[in-house]
């Protein structure tokens, strides 16, 4: 596709259950960005691949939260042990090889909302 | 301190006019990038304008404009004409320092109704 894809679209989880959310950025795009956003609230970084390096994961709220890039391509968040304050929706992001002035856009998904319950 | 702060909630604006949403931003770095992002009920979050702090004209992308006050540090987006696709949520985004692939910080937003 033509866009940043995110799989599942919902997801309901019962807590302490492990979930495992999937991106697959805009084919050509080497930076991918995984942002968490609250109701209500603006997105919050998480953290950021360049290829399959993982160079920034300081927005992790905790090691229950991991994330992966092995090929450099698709990327999948994952959450251990789920708590109701996991609740959000979850939005990736990717940028084209060459980010300079505008071309530093971020093109997002249309996120998963994770529920908890 | 907040590094984005969007002062206002909601906003309503009647179809065919113009509107300003607020956006101030806090940063000690001299290169830095400011964004704005419109977020419709869908979810998906798209690219409206862009301004680099070297820039000296104020960005234009269609019926947007960033009126981009340095020394103020303050980044107002302007939509002219609106029209009822505008309603949505609106967020300012800071990128500090000079690397294009800095993690975007972002304020809370405001949520522009357009009225028929």
């Amino acid at each position: 596709g033509a866009g940043v894809s995110q799989s599942p679209r919902y997801k309901v989880a019962k807590r302490g259950q492990d979930v495992a959310l999937r991106c697959d950025p805009i084919s050509g795009h080497v930076s991918l960005f995984w942002y968490q956003q609250a109701l209500g609230q603006g997105p919050e970084f998480l953290t950021y691949f360049q290829n399959e390096a993982q160079l920034d994961k300081s927005g992790l709220p905790s090691d229950r939260f991991f994330a992966e890039r092995p090929e450099g391509s698709v990327s999948t968040l994952k959450i251990q042990r789920t708590q109701q304050e996991d609740s959000a929706v979850y939005l990736c992001a990717s940028s084209s090889p060459y980010p300079q002035g505008k071309n530093e856009k971020l093109f997002f998904g249309s996120g998963t909302q994770l529920s908890v319950l | 301190a907040q590094k984005i702060t969007q002062t206002q909630p909601g906003m309503f604006v009647q179809e065919k006019e113009a509107v300003t949403l607020d956006c101030t931003y806090d940063t000690s770095d001299q290169s830095y990038g400011l964004f704005w992002y419109k977020q419709p009920s869908s979810g998906e979050m798209i690219f409206l304008i862009y301004q680099g702090s070297y820039d000296e004209q104020n960005a234009t992308e269609g019926r947007y404009s960033l009126n981009f006050q340095k020394a103020r540090k303050s980044a107002n987006l302007v939509i002219s004409a609106s029209q009822l696709g505008d309603s949505a949520m609106y967020f300012c985004a800071m990128r500090e320092g000079r690397s294009g692939n800095t993690p975007l910080v972002f304020g809370k937003g405001t949520r522009l109704s357009v009225i028929a």
